[in-house]
């Protein structure tokens, strides 16, 4: 079974950048598309991109101009990068696979908390 | 974009009962909508998917139906375990949406 843990800063100050990455076990990268998601009190459940194991992504146009996203088959890692930040962009960021590009979200990593504050 | 509803917002229910939670859609999804399960400091689980399809090890007590702009979770024999925050997603258009959730109290 696929298993995926979150890591990142924690804090981060406001303009700043994030940079977040996902690690994936039990599992090859070329299996799934690879979906950040992120959850804040304000704003819910909120869907940021996803990222193919060939590197095609695709990103909500609410944050498409902060947003870049790899990944190291190598490692078996993804990246997730944010600029510009404010203190609306604190949120527990998730990683979750889907089969294909529009799908549920079946695997979930735990999460990793980030808040934007000076 | 689609705008998702949840209804209601907020469920209390006495063990061994039955819970019924609704979500709306803006425009139709056709099926492509899934039901996630959160607890505190836990991430969502998903539970259904395609409207109706349980997710691995998903106990039958739980059910989906709907198609379209509407759809139902079902609870059956509620356990304590049960209470948790429930979201439905849409992911029949871009970008993926999900709604505001239902919180279940298990009385």
């Amino acid at each position: 079974q696929v298993q995926l843990q979150e890591s990142g800063p924690g804090l981060v100050k406001p303009s700043e950048t994030l940079s977040l990455t996902c690690t994936v076990s039990g599992g090859s990268i070329s299996d799934y598309y690879w979906n950040w998601i992120r959850q804040s009190p304000g704003k819910g459940l909120e869907w940021i991109g996803y990222i193919s194991h060939r590197e095609t992504t695709k990103l909500n146009s609410s944050l498409k101009s902060r947003v870049t996203m790899s990944v190291d088959t190598s490692k078996n890692q993804l990246s997730l990068s944010l600029t510009s930040l404010t203190a609306a962009d604190t949120a527990i960021y998730y990683c979750a696979t889907t089969s294909w590009s529009l799908d549920a979200f079946h695997i979930w990593g735990q999460g990793t908390m980030v808040t934007v504050s000076s | 974009e689609v705008g998702m509803t949840q209804s209601p917002a907020t469920l209390s229910v006495s063990p061994g009962e039955r819970a019924t939670l609704s979500c709306r859609a803006s425009q139709s999804v056709s099926r492509n909508l899934a039901w996630y399960q959160q607890k505190p400091g836990q991430a969502p689980r998903l539970l259904i998917y395609a409207a109706s399809t349980r997710g691995a090890t998903i106990p039958d007590r739980f059910s989906g139906s709907g198609s379209g702009t509407d759809f139902t979770l079902t609870i059956n024999s509620l356990q304590s375990e049960d209470s948790a925050v429930y979201y439905c997603q849409q992911y029949n258009n871009w970008p993926p949406a999900f709604g505001p959730g239902t919180k279940l109290d298990i009385k």
